[in-house]
């Protein structure tokens, strides 16, 4: 079974600070995509960063880096210099290469909210 | 380039009736996939469509189908609808065979009364 789990509902972080937000996967796969999508209020659901599994290195996109720990199947995003703009639930999500369709295991989210 | 869209973007039914929802996608992008979204249950993964075949179909009763055209729009349809199909549905495009990323639409709010 492929599971998705963000073990924290809720986060607030301050203005500029840095915030970290956990996410845990469980499958058999090798070989897989993970992300990290941002859902605001509009409700569009904004792709944020992603890593592919086979690549160690970790990836990074401006403010938004993560931890990837393919052993401890961990997938981490950190936001640093946090804005205010960047309150929204963030989903933790990742889809494997075998089953051949673009289906996204999504976790339950982190409703996270930047405090002036 | 114009996003995915998704219409209507509000709809309210009555129980037993049935929807229709659309989701046009990104030019040139031939995956669609549609989502279920509830407080309860998350979001769950409906179906996905591939240049018109179905290649893949969540843990949904049958009242639940779709369909896609040869311009890669795609329909969903509800049918015989329930209080719990209340949900925000949305739709995701890729271009590619697996979603390396996939561009999703604002969806269309659901209120079964």
């Amino acid at each position: 079974a492929q599971t998705v789990t963000q073990s924290q509902p809720e986060m607030s972080v301050q203005e500029a600070e840095t915030v970290t937000l956990s996410c845990t996967y469980d499958t058999s796969e090798n070989n897989y995509y993970l992300f990290w999508y941002k859902q605001p209020p509009s409700r569009q659901m904004i792709l944020v960063i992603r890593q592919e599994a086979y690549k160690q290195q970790n990836a990074t996109e401006n403010r938004f880096s993560v931890n990837f720990q393919k052993a401890a199947k961990s997938f981490s995003l950190k936001i640093s210099d946090s804005q205010l703009g960047d309150t929204a639930m963030y989903f933790c999500a990742f889809i494997p290469f075998s089953t051949g369709a673009n289906n996204l295991f999504f976790g339950t989210g982190t409703r996270l909210t930047v405090i002036p | 380039k114009a996003g995915v869209t998704q219409t209507p973007r509000y709809l309210i039914k009555t129980r037993g009736q049935q929807v229709t929802l659309s989701c046009s996608p990104i030019s040139g992008h031939r995956s669609v996939s549609w989502y279920q979204q509830t407080p309860g249950q998350g979001l769950q993964f409906l179906f996905e469509y591939f240049s018109e075949t179905q290649r893949n179909k969540g843990n949904f009763p049958g009242r639940f189908s779709g369909r896609q055209f040869s311009n890669s729009r795609s329909e969903m349809n509800v049918s015989t609808l329930e209080l719990g199909d209340s949900a925000l549905y949305l739709c995701a495009s890729s271009s590619q065979v697996t979603a390396t990323e996939a561009f999703f639409g604002q969806g269309t709010r659901l209120t079964v009364v």
